[in-house]
């Protein structure tokens, strides 16, 4: 079946723009996570959805950071004001339930890159 | 506080030898454990969890990983490597009880398999 898409892959945008990244997490998965991964580093948390419950955001950098996801579906990561040090992978990922047993399935990311 | 340490930056080994990929870990209560895997410019991928029982879980491509309570670790193992394992690999850990649910990440150990 299908697993969890991103897009766009790759985005290049200057130095105070506004940039919006999409998830679309696999079918009947409830969860949803957005990470973040810089080069050399390891993944950090960004923000969280399980079902209607409100989102998990402790992970957010910065209010020039938001997220949110429609229909329990799709998930939009928006950066405002982009700075150089956005510059990373950002990496979407989902799982049948939030419940902690369950894998994430992660998607090929989306690499931005703030000139 | 929950955290995850994986102590080598880098394993090099050669091809046909086994493979240790180590990972140690502090959390409250019991831990669920994981182990994923990024090959080079592909999405990371799930290799193997322990939840419960048996400490000696098996997981994908040959993977292995036993889980010691008393050393808190879960180190990853294969006992013949292949050229192709050479990837980055990540340990993450979330406790099953209180209040931080959160999958905490190692920062990644390169596998390096050399012909």
């Amino acid at each position: 079946g299908a697993g969890v898409s991103q897009s766009p892959s790759n985005k290049v945008t200057e130095k105070g723009k506004d940039v919006e990244l999409r998830c679309d997490p696999i079918s009947g998965h409830t969860a949803l996570y957005w990470y973040r991964q810089s080069l050399g580093q390891g993944l950090e948390f960004l923000i969280y959805f399980q079902g209607n419950s409100a989102p998990d955001k402790s992970g957010l950098p910065s209010d020039r950071f938001s997220a949110e996801r429609t229909g329990g579906s799709v998930s939009t990561l928006t950066i405002q004001r982009t700075q150089q040090e956005d510059s990373a992978v950002y990496l979407c990922a989902s799982s049948l339930s939030g419940t902690e047993t369950y894998e994430q399935y992660f998607g090929p990311g989306t690499r931005l890159t703030v000139t | 506080a929950q955290s995850v340490a994986q102590p080598e930056d880098q394993v090099n080994v050669a091809e046909g030898n086994p493979l240790t990929v180590k990972c140690t870990y502090s959390v409250s209560g019991n831990p669920y454990l994981f182990w994923y895997v990024q090959y080079p410019n592909r999405g990371l991928q799930f290799l193997l969890k322990y939840i419960t029982g048996d400490n000696l879980v098996k997981g994908s491509y040959g993977f292995e990983a036993e889980f010691n309570k008393s050393q808190t670790s879960f180190h990853l193992k294969k006992p013949s490597a292949l050229v192709s394992d050479s990837a980055l690999y990540f340990c993450a850990v979330r406790a099953n009880a209180g209040n931080n649910r959160k999958l905490i990440w190692g920062l990644g150990t390169s596998l390096a398999v050399n012909p």
